[in-house]
């Protein structure tokens, strides 16, 4: 069945730094990707909408700058946070439809030093 | 009013009791909506798909009542591995899932 992989689960970098998330969809096609974030006892923020060949659409409030988001096939969607900051410690993660069902990546726990 | 709301909880309730949660939405072109169960530190799978009036799958059942816009989610003979946050989910515009902040159910001996 329809899959995505998102990778790395858990990361730790140093402040300053830039991390990479990569979504992956196995089986289907992912025209759409959603990246949220979630900090602990919160809801599923919504960051930003990547759509394959064009510019990612951002919720108000986040950075585009800050957060880059590629999406340049059909099978990978990346979030890339640059310049990171403790206060960017989260949970993030990806999910995707296929017809009306949302398939979520395992999440990746980024901790910023 | 959010365009989806839930009672954050948490239900602290013992082992086989029923418990119920409800979650509004402000969206009433929703067509679909969806139960996801989430684990500490974990991603959220789907429980529940609710696409017209209600669905039941075994202990669990869902409802939905367009004309106050709510779904309702049923837990009958609650186990200690139902221990989990519950997340409503309606799709909004461009079917981009909106997700509720979760029920946090505990279920104790």
């Amino acid at each position: 069945g329809a899959v995505v992989s998102q990778h790395p689960s858990r990361v730790i970098c140093k402040s300053g730094t830039s991390v990479k998330i990569e979504c992956r969809s196995l089986d289907f096609q992912a025209t759409t990707m959603f990246w949220y974030r979630q900090f602990p006892k919160q809801s599923l923020m919504l960051m930003a909408t990547s759509n394959e060949g064009s510019k990612a659409t951002y919720e108000q409030g986040v950075e585009k700058d800050k957060f880059l988001i590629n999406h340049a096939s059909l099978t990978l969607s990346t979030l890339t946070v640059t310049s990171a900051h403790p206060e960017d410690s989260s949970f993030y993660i990806c999910s995707s439809s296929e017809g009306n069902t949302i398939y979520f990546g395992e999440g990746s726990w980024l901790t910023v030093v | 009013r959010k365009e989806v709301e839930q009672d954050p909880g948490p239900f602290n309730v013992p082992e086989g009791a029923t418990v119920a949660f409800n979650c509004t939405y402000s969206n009433s072109a929703s067509q679909s909506f969806f139960w996801y169960r989430q684990d500490c530190r974990k991603e959220p799978k789907l429980l529940m798909s609710v696409y017209s009036s209600g669905n039941e799958d075994g202990r669990f059942t869902a409802q939905l009542n367009r004309a106050s816009q709510y779904i309702s989610l049923l837990i009958r003979d609650s186990k200690l591995s139902d221990s989990a946050t519950y997340l409503c989910v309606v799709p909004g515009g461009s079917y981009i899932p909106t997700f509720g902040r979760g029920t946090s159910l505990i279920v104790h001996p």
